[in-house]
C-alpha cells in the first residue's frame, strides 16, 4: 500500500531561519503531490500542489516545494520563516492510476517559530 | 463564496449508537471525500462520492457508509460506534477534471467523541 513519510515530527525555528520539511512517498506511478497547512484553530488549507511540468512549484506565503521523481520526494521549503508560520504541515499524495482519487497524508510536522 | 461547510461542529455519542455527519461542498464542486483524523495523525481517507455513487473507498469497515445528494452535499454515517471512532471527521470537496487531477478543499471538520 502507498505511504507518505514526513521525517520531522516537530521542528522549532527562530524567525528568519530557513525551513525545509521532508516528504517521501512510496508509489511508482504518476502522482499529484500536495502540501497542506493547518494553522492553530483553523482548518486544513492548500499550501501548494504539483500536477505536472516544472518540478519546482511555488505556493502561498513564500513557500515552495521541489518534486524529485528519482527520490520520490516532495520537500517543502521557505527561505525565511515568520512567527505566523507556526502551524502543522501535511504532505499528501494522490496516485493517478490504480488507487487514484484519494489523498494519502503523512503524519504531519508541527512547526513552531519563535520570536 | 462559501467554502466547504460541515455540521455539527461537535458531537458526543455513546458506544453502540449511530451518528450522521453532514457536508456541503464548495460552490462549483461535484466530488466529496471524507477523512478521519485521529489526534496527532494525518487525515485518513474513508471514501469519496461522485455523481451520487461511492467512487473510491479506504480501509474502513462497513459500519462507515455515506451518501451524496443531487445538490452534491453528502452525509457520513457511522453505525455501532466504538471508542476508537473518536476523531475529527473532515469533508473535502473538489471538481474532478478529465485528467484526473484535482485539488481538494477541506471543511472545518466535526469533532466526534464517543464515550
Amino acid at each position: 500500500a502507498q505511504s507518505v513519510s514526513q521525517h520531522n515530527h516537530h521542528v522549532i525555528l527562530s524567525e528568519a531561519a530557513s525551513l525545509e520539511l521532508g516528504c517521501n512517498y512510496s508509489y511508482g506511478g504518476t502522482v499529484n503531490l500536495f502540501w497542506y497547512v493547518q494553522y492553530p484553530g483553523q482548518h486544513l488549507q492548500l499550501l501548494l500542489k504539483y500536477f505536472s511540468g516544472d518540478p519546482l512549484v511555488k505556493g502561498i506565503k513564500g513557500f515552495e516545494a521541489e518534486f524529485i521523481k528519482s527520490k520520490f520526494s516532495f520537500n517543502l521549503r521557505k527561505p525565511s520563516v515568520q512567527w505566523s508560520d507556526t502551524a502543522e504541515y501535511f504532505c499528501a499524495v494522490n496516485p493517478l492510476t490504480g488507487g487514484g482519487n484519494k489523498l494519502t497524508f503523512g503524519t504531519g510536522t508541527q512547526l513552531k517559530v519563535e520570536l | 463564496d462559501a467554502g466547504v461547510t460541515q455540521s455539527p461542529t461537535h458531537l458526543i455519542k455513546t458506544r453502540g449508537q449511530q451518528v450522521t455527519l453532514r457536508c456541503s461542498p464548495k460552490s462549483g464542486h461535484d466530488t466529496v471525500s471524507w477523512y478521519q483524523q485521529a489526534l496527532g495523525q494525518g487525515p485518513q481517507f474513508i471514501f469519496q462520492y461522485y455523481e451520487e455513487e461511492e467512487r473510491q473507498r479506504g480501509n474502513f469497515p462497513d459500519r462507515f457508509s455515506g451518501h451524496q445528494f443531487p445538490n452534491y452535499s453528502s452525509e457520513l454515517n457511522v453505525n455501532a460506534l466504538l471508542l476508537g471512532d473518536s476523531a475529527l471527521y473532515l469533508c473535502a470537496s473538489s471538481y474532478t477534471l478529465q485528467t484526473g487531477s484535482y485539488e481538494q478543499y477541506f471543511g472545518p471538520g466535526t469533532r466526534l467523541t464517543v464515550t
